[in-house]
């Protein structure tokens, strides 16, 4: 069974970073796109950016909102796929969720949820 | 940047039929992917590339696309059945997603 578990959310003030983790199990990590997906308070799916598996490249694609702020990396010796978010604003504040995907994400963690404010 | 439109909320009396729209420019050349949900949890894939059903998805959950139009078709609405549902496509290489549609059933 596919699991993934993110850790690293927290309270930020504006302008500051933060840096996500999502443990993923049960599947073959290096080979799998991973995806971030957010969700602000009491809306909808926002997806975040990937990372392509480095058979595929290992090349990111970031959303509009979040390029040049958010990197994703990923460490295929442990499994673990990683956010890290600077100049952080108060939209940015939302459950952050990974998932395994390149076209349709069929598994998802349990979110991890990042508040930024002052 | 390409556009996904959902209605709100779509209601269904217990045991009937939902139907849930996707609206989108030639949609149909798209794979489109259906998620449920429920308060306090993470999205679970329904539906995937236009039809499928992944697995421990209830036959009651079926979709189709066509023109600019999907559509995730719930049978024999349960209590259950009550989440939100987001539509999502690739395009260009970014993932969007509908706007999301409260499903009640009644």
């Amino acid at each position: 069974e596919v699991q993934l578990g993110e850790s690293g959310g927290g309270l930020v003030k504006p302008g500051g970073s933060l840096g996500l983790s999502c443990a993923a199990s049960g599947l073959s990590f290096s080979d799998t796109w991973m995806t971030w997906v957010r969700q602000a308070p009491g809306k909808g799916l926002e997806w975040v950016g990937l990372i392509k598996s480095k058979p595929d490249g290992g090349t990111t694609d970031y959303a509009a909102p979040v390029k040049g702020r958010f990197t994703i990396s990923r460490d295929d010796s442990k499994d673990t796929l990683f956010l890290q978010m600077n100049s952080l604003k108060t939209e940015d504040t939302a459950v952050y969720y990974c998932s395994v995907g390149r076209d349709a994400l069929h598994v998802w963690g349990q979110g991890t949820e990042v508040t930024v404010s002052s | 940047s390409y556009d996904l439109a959902q209605p709100l909320s779509v209601s269904v009396a217990l045991g009937q039929t939902a139907r849930i729209t996707c609206g989108g420019n030639n949609i149909e050349s798209k794979n489109v992917h259906w998620y449920q949900q429920k308060p306090g949890q993470a999205p679970v894939l329904v539906i995937y590339s236009d039809r499928n059903r992944p697995s421990g998805i209830p036959e009651r959950f079926s979709g189709s696309n066509s023109g600019n139009t999907a559509t995730l078709t719930i049978s024999r609405a349960q209590a259950g059945d009550e989440a939100d549902y987001y539509c999502q496509v690739w395009d260009s290489s970014t993932l969007v997603f509908g706007g999301g549609t409260k499903l009640t059933v009644l």
